[in-house]
């Protein structure tokens, strides 16, 4: 099956400083990748989402990037905002002809 | 339009008690799912339903059963609660098997 693994575990950046968060998954076959945010004691809420169609989506300050041949996908945050603080999850699936694959979680720490 | 609700938000079982989680979403979603979140290892997939009549095992099934009651509710069962049990657990629910995930608040749970 499917195995995303997310690095790194913790990051701590300063306030406007960007954040860099990366996974890489095994199955060639994955086509659907979503970053989930969770703030403490919260649910995880979608953030953005991208498809093996293309390599990058932007949405405000933060953008997802895909490189297919090498099986990774990054998370960029720019301008990092002490609200931005949370822990965040990638995610792969091959679509509807399977379940999402989440890797474990990367804890941001903005700070002033 | 309140989304995914579970109940209850928090729960405490002695070892061998039984209980079940109930989940509900209003947003007319084919798909259900009941997660675990346990420290350092992400989001685990308990059991889904992909639509209304079926159910299926997800990554760790052990110890659980679920109820897809309609369209609306799929109830996760502990028939013997553990200590391994302990977690927080989340519903969700997606338009189609394989769409964004909307989560519900979270059930936390402890064995003791």
């Amino acid at each position: 099956g499917e195995n995303v693994e997310q690095h790194p575990s913790t990051l701590s950046v300063q306030e406007g400083d960007s954040a860099v968060i990366k996974c890489t998954y095994s199955d060639s076959a994955s086509n659907y990748f979503p970053w989930y945010k969770q703030e403490l004691g919260k649910r995880p809420q979608l953030i953005i989402d991208i498809r093996s169609n293309v390599g990058e989506k932007k949405d405000q300050r933060i953008a997802v990037t895909l490189n297919k041949t090498a099986k990774h996908f990054s998370l960029h945050i720019t301008e990092t905002q002490p609200e931005d603080s949370a822990v965040y999850f990638c995610a792969a699936s091959t679509g509807t002809a399977s379940k999402l694959t989440f890797g474990t979680g990367t804890r941001l720490q903005v700070t002033l | 339009n309140a989304g995914v609700t579970q109940t209850p938000k928090f729960q405490v079982l002695k070892t061998g008690q039984s209980m079940t989680l109930q989940c509900a979403q209003d947003m007319n979603h084919n798909s259900m799912y009941w997660y675990r979140q346990d420290p350092g290892m992400g989001l685990r997939l308990i059991y889904y339903s992909a639509s209304e009549g079926t159910t299926d095992k997800g990554e760790v099934p052990n110890g659980y059963n679920v109820s897809r009651l309609n369209k609306r509710e799929f109830s996760l069962r502990l028939e013997s609660a553990a200590p391994s049990q302990t977690s927080v657990y989340f519903c969700a629910s997606s338009e189609e098997w394989g769409s964004p995930l909307h989560f519900g608040n979270g059930t936390r749970l402890t064995v003791t």
